[in-house]
């Protein structure tokens, strides 16, 4: 079956550093969704990307969606300490429930 | 804000019990979803409705686990004997189009079981 794959499993950072979580599907999707989830919290759905190749921006995340539509990134530029927790990403090749990766556990060192 | 309502939020009980954990989703979403979150597994779909009708639950143990959505507005999950191994984070997500697009999250049922 379909499988999302995502690294690191664990990121620490210094409040000012970057952060980038990779996510890459054992097969081609239709559609890959970014969800965050706050320490004892629940996913919350951040943001939807269906084109090959489509860039997207809020405030300092950027999410990219591979040519090939089997990868994707977050990107998340001076990290604040607001942003700790686990990002998710999650994927369906079409008519199919959603995937979810293991996630990225985020923690930013003021 | 509509959100995703589930009850109760702890729940701790003995092994051998019966467990039911309710979820009333987003009004005028047509699908649900009960996942299954632990350290070791993530997040795990148990099982979905679309229009109140069950479209799969393969994910779930079906000796022990049920899911049903009597009306629009409760979704149930139960676990009748629960087992210790059942302790986790118990999801209830809606959503508005489809089952592959976004999905909203209720707050969660974190179950004990001794």
């Amino acid at each position: 079956g379909q499988q999302v794959m995502q690294i690191p499993q664990y990121q620490h950072v210094q409040e000012g550093e970057d952060f980038t979580t990779y996510c890459n599907s054992s097969t081609t999707l239709s559609n890959i969704q970014w969800y965050k989830q706050r320490p004892g919290g629940h996913p919350v759905f951040l943001i939807q990307l269906v084109k090959s190749g489509e860039v997207k921006k809020q405030k300092r995340l950027t999410f990219q969606f591979g040519e090939a539509k089997k990868n994707s990134s977050l990107h998340i530029t001076a990290t604040q300490t607001t942003d700790v927790g686990t990002y998710f990403c999650a994927g369906s090749s079409g008519n199919t429930p959603l995937v979810f990766g293991k996630g990225t556990r985020l923690s930013v060192i003021a | 804000d509509a959100r995703v309502t589930q009850t109760p939020r702890h729940k701790v009980t003995e092994m051998g019990q019966e467990v039911t954990m309710r979820c009333q989703p987003i009004l005028g979403h047509n699908t649900v979803f009960w996942y299954r979150q632990t350290m070791m597994q993530g997040l795990e779909l148990l099982a979905y409705f679309r229009n109140r009708a069950p479209l799969d639950d393969s994910g779930m143990p079906k000796d022990r686990f049920s899911a049903e959505m009597p009306d629009a507005t409760l979704a149930t999950l139960k676990i009748q004997p629960s087992e210790p191994r059942d302790s986790a984070v118990y999801f209830c997500a809606s959503g508005l189009l489809g089952i592959d697009q976004p999905q909203h999250f209720g707050d969660g049922t974190r179950l004990s079981i001794l």
